[in-house]
């Protein structure tokens, strides 16, 4: 069973406000993930990082920040919220061994700016 | 551009089979991942498929064909619990995912 948590489930903040969203896992994981869902549509990649001090942009320009300075941590940090940031966001990990290592996923944070 | 295409909703009944087709165009293939996502929760993995063929794992079979760009997921023996979204995911060249927006499931007894 995959051991991924997020902080907080949910957020409800106004415009303006500096927000971190927190990911952490246990299993070791090399490799992890920031996706974006809206409702009844696909995950979009915002960030991703495949080991301590690696990060890189996704297909989606979301106007955050992430850092990877510890292994089994990952948050990720928006400057100054705004209503478009209004979104579930999802965090996952994988082995850095294999390609066909599933993603597993932490139960995500839903934000909502005011 | 990259896209993978599902049904938007499909409607089953209790104890019957369901397939649910996704088809895919990606700049290149390494794999097809298939994931079950209940409403307001995490994705969680159910199959895997990068050769052509049928994987069964239980009540559900994965197939994939990769000269036509096509998977399917097949459930069978439909329980209430299967009530959710199915994501189509294909990892392409540069082994990023490319999801799928879902097909949500509704099973009614």
């Amino acid at each position: 069973e995959a051991d991924i948590y997020q902080t907080p489930r949910y957020l409800v903040i106004g415009t303006g406000k500096k927000i971190t969203l927190e990911c952490s896992q246990t299993m070791g994981h090399d490799k992890m993930y920031w996706y974006q869902q809206d409702p009844g549509m696909e995950l979009h990649l915002i960030h991703y990082s495949y080991g301590v001090n690696s990060t890189e942009k996704g297909d989606l320009s979301s106007e955050s920040t992430v850092s990877r300075i510890r292994t089994e941590h990952f948050p990720l940090t928006l400057e100054s919220a705004r209503p478009s940031h209004t979104s579930q966001y999802l965090c996952a990990s994988s082995p850095g061994q294999g390609e066909s290592q599933p993603q597993h996923f932490g139960d995500g944070t839903r934000l909502s700016i005011l | 551009g990259q896209n993978i295409d599902q049904p938007t909703e499909m409607t089953a009944t209790e104890g019957a089979i369901v397939q649910i087709n996704c088809t895919y165009q990606t700049s290149g293939f390494n794999g097809l991942f298939w994931y079950q996502q209940h409403a307001g929760e995490a994705p969680t993995f159910l199959s895997y498929n990068v050769l052509d063929g049928l994987e069964e794992k239980g009540r559900f079979s994965s197939f994939l064909s990769r000269s036509k760009g096509y998977s399917y997921l097949l459930l069978k023996e439909l329980q209430m619990k299967d009530s959710a979204s199915y994501l189509c995911a294909v990892k392409n060249s540069n082994y990023q995912l490319i999801w799928g927006a879902g097909t949500k499931l509704i099973i009614k007894p």
